[in-house]
């Protein structure tokens, strides 16, 4: 069965530190989707990006990095000069190609101080 | 804005009512989806409709009832909810239907905010 875990339930940084948050995922599929989505207090969840199983490149937006290794099945965002914007409940997801169903990891809650 | 519009926001209900949560989204999506959020909680899958038909029931209690009059409107109908059943509904919608290709990225609502009393 599929599992995605984000050990990290919590984290408070000032605000311009960077900030890791890590995601660890399970599968014995071989072809699966990886996702992170932003939850910030008004509700919606926000897609921030997506990787598929076969493109292990990291890849840089802006401030938010992500870095993805098969080898530990890990997929880490970091997140560079945080900003007080940037509070809020991030999930890792994981999608298998078999069912198509998204899961999520249970969040990591992310505050910003100023 | 968003994109998804669910309706509305803030809903509270006793356990003899019957109501309803809805939800748009005017992207030519052809999947929507009902997620259920506890407080701390990650969103839950509740159904999926895939092409205007139901492609996945994660066994949810009859008590709560989907409904997809077209490609853009999604229901779900509630009625003899428990306390227990307060939480915050996601709609959310994707591109492609129930394609198994695990691909589809979802464009999520504000969410519905339900309080059973």
């Amino acid at each position: 069965a599929q599992k995605v875990t984000q050990a990290q339930t919590e984290i408070s940084v000032v605000e311009k530190e960077d900030v890791t948050l890590d995601c660890v995922y399970e599968t014995r599929d071989t072809t699966y989707y990886l996702f992170w989505y932003k939850q910030p207090p008004s509700g919606e969840l926000v897609f921030l990006i997506r990787r598929n199983s076969f493109d292990e490149q990291n890849e840089i937006s802006g401030r938010y990095s992500w870095n993805f290794q098969k080898s530990t099945s890990s997929f880490n965002f970091t997140i560079t000069a945080s900003q007080v914007v940037d509070s809020a409940v991030y999930f890792c997801a994981l999608s298998e190609k078999r069912d198509d169903k998204i899961i999520f990891g249970k969040g990591t809650r992310l505050h910003i101080l100023p | 804005d968003t994109e998804v519009t669910q309706t509305p926001k803030h809903l509270v209900m006793g356990m003899t009512n019957k109501k309803s949560l809805k939800c748009e989204q005017h992207m030519g999506h052809r999947a929507m989806y009902w997620y259920k959020q506890k407080a701390k909680k990650p969103p839950e899958l509740m159904f999926v409709y895939s092409y205007e038909k139901l492609s996945i029931n994660e066994s949810v209690p009859s008590r709560f009832s989907p409904e997809c009059p077209n490609s853009s409107l999604l229901n779900l109908h509630l009625h003899a909810l428990q306390p227990e059943d307060s939480a915050l509904y996601l709609c959310a919608s994707s591109p492609w239907g129930q394609s198994s290709s695990g691909a589809n990225v979802l464009t999520f609502g504000a969410g519905s905010r339900l309080t059973v009393l």
